[in-house]
């Protein structure tokens, strides 16, 4: 039974360019969960989704940032015309249901923009 | 706004020891909570969660929750080098439609 699925793990941009970051939930969860973590930092929720339906982006910065999470394959996090500022671990986390039950996590993705 | 309070640390107890981590949250309606172990580059482990007031243990970490105070802890007994680490505490809430609320984590230090 695979785990969440992140990828790629590392990503390097430079700045101005697109970032795409790619989740798998477990098999059998239809709730995904991205948050960022700034080194030395907690993790800082971003946005929830179904499929097809975001539930939730008040962590989402308002430009740049978009997610969605099609009906067929991963859900995508991306980020456009990346700054330095950027430079990240980002975690997806899926659940069976909604928010009351644990969310297990990925391995993340550490992007860094040049 | 939501919060999940935690004590950054770090905490250091020689092996052996119990290990004692605490949590405090705003939300008074909030039903879940889960404690999550996570090692210096790597992602969150689930470790525990505790939906009702009292003790729930499994193995050597036992978490505590007193929702009166809006507190939760988690008790590491005979602590591990292997132990060492940072421990969050995420919060559920209680509305429909919300993900987990993390508080920034406490850094454990096992000696040994």
């Amino acid at each position: 039974n695979a785990g969440v699925m992140q990828n790629p793990r590392h990503l390097v941009r430079r700045r101005g360019q697109e970032a795409r970051l790619r989740c798998s939930p477990m098999k059998g969860h239809s709730h995904v969960y991205w948050y960022r973590q700034l080194p030395e930092e907690g993790l800082k929720f971003m946005v929830y989704l179904q499929k097809e339906n975001i539930i939730d982006e008040s962590g989402m910065p308002k430009e740049r940032f978009s997610a969605e999470f099609p009906k067929e394959g991963p859900s995508i996090l991306r980020i456009q015309q990346v700054v330095r500022g950027d430079s990240a671990a980002y975690f997806c986390a899926s659940s069976p249901v909604g928010g009351e039950t644990e969310a297990f996590f990925g391995q993340g993705t550490r992007l860094t923009v040049v | 706004q939501k919060e999940v309070e935690q004590n950054s640390g770090p905490l250091s107890v020689p092996e052996g020891a119990i290990a004692s981590l605490n949590c405090t949250y705003s939300d008074r309606g909030s039903q879940s909570f889960f404690w999550y172990r996570q090692y210096s580059g790597k992602s969150p482990e689930l470790i525990m969660f505790i939906y009702s007031n009292g003790d729930k243990e499994d193995g050597r970490f036992t978490a505590q929750l007193n929702k009166a105070s809006q507190y939760v802890s988690l008790l590491i007994r005979d602590s591990q080098p292997s132990d060492s680490a940072t421990y969050l505490c995420a919060v559920n809430p209680n509305q429909a439609g919300t993900a987990l609320i993390f508080g920034k984590g406490t850094t454990l230090s096992v000696s040994s």
